[in-house]
């Protein structure tokens, strides 16, 4: 059992870039969220799912796009990255209340 | 739109004292609010949490508080001890059903030993 898995760990981009950041989860729960974190701040929510093929945006979605078509997996999206989206962005899932983050991914956009 | 404030920014304590953070949100449709601890490059994690229906909820050397008519709640840790030293997070929830959270800008504590 896993839990919440995200890849990959680190990256590098260069401005303009894009890549796709992966979560997986094998706890089988409805809800998913992409959250980033700035040094030394809280948590902001990108986007959430309440289950398959059902997204929508949470407070900072600009710059980034979701997809979810299983229960077990929800990608996060960047196209034309930019130095602002420099940030370390956590997965998290939950049946209701409690929410169980992933590992992380720290990306560094220069 | 829907904000919490989260004080002190850094907090530190001798080792044994007790530690209080608390929170303020501005929506009065939460109805749930955790509190979660990061340690240094972790992901963060669920300590305890209250709902809108208690007033306290006690954990052994922590406890939360609800104060709903000031929109205020607070985290207690006693006797801290070094290992509890770690970022920590409120968060209160949005509209009702939608599971989803605002969090707070989060509390460095540092307990000396």
């Amino acid at each position: 059992n896993a839990g919440v898995t995200q890849t990959p760990k680190f990256r590098i981009l260069k401005i303009g870039q894009s890549m796709t950041l992966q979560c997986t989860q094998d706890m089988n729960h409805n809800y998913m969220y992409w959250y980033r974190q700035d040094p030394g701040m809280g948590l902001k929510l990108i986007y959430y799912s309440v289950g398959a093929g059902i997204t929508d945006k949470g407070e900072v979605p600009n710059g980034y796009n979701v997809s979810r078509s299983t229960t077990e997996d929800f990608p996060l999206r960047l196209e034309l990255a930019a130095p602002s989206q420099t940030s370390v962005y956590f997965c998290a899932t939950s049946t209701r209340d409690e929410q169980f983050f992933g590992p992380g991914t720290r990306l560094t956009v220069l | 739109g829907e904000n919490v404030e989260q004080h002190p920014s850094t907090l530190s304590v001798q080792e044994g004292d007790s530690a209080v953070i608390k929170c303020t949100y501005s929506d009065s449709a939460s109805n749930y609010f955790p509190w979660y601890k990061q340690e240094l490059g972790k992901r963060p994690q669920l300590i305890i949490d209250i709902r809108s229906n208690v007033g306290e909820k006690k954990d052994q050397r922590i406890a939360v508080t609800l104060n709903k008519t000031a929109k205020h709640f607070s985290l207690h840790i006693t006797e801290t001890q070094p290992e509890d030293s770690a970022v920590y997070f409120c968060a209160a929830s949005m509209a009702s059903g939608t599971y989803k959270y605002i969090f707070g800008t989060g509390t460095r504590l540092k307990v000396l030993a």
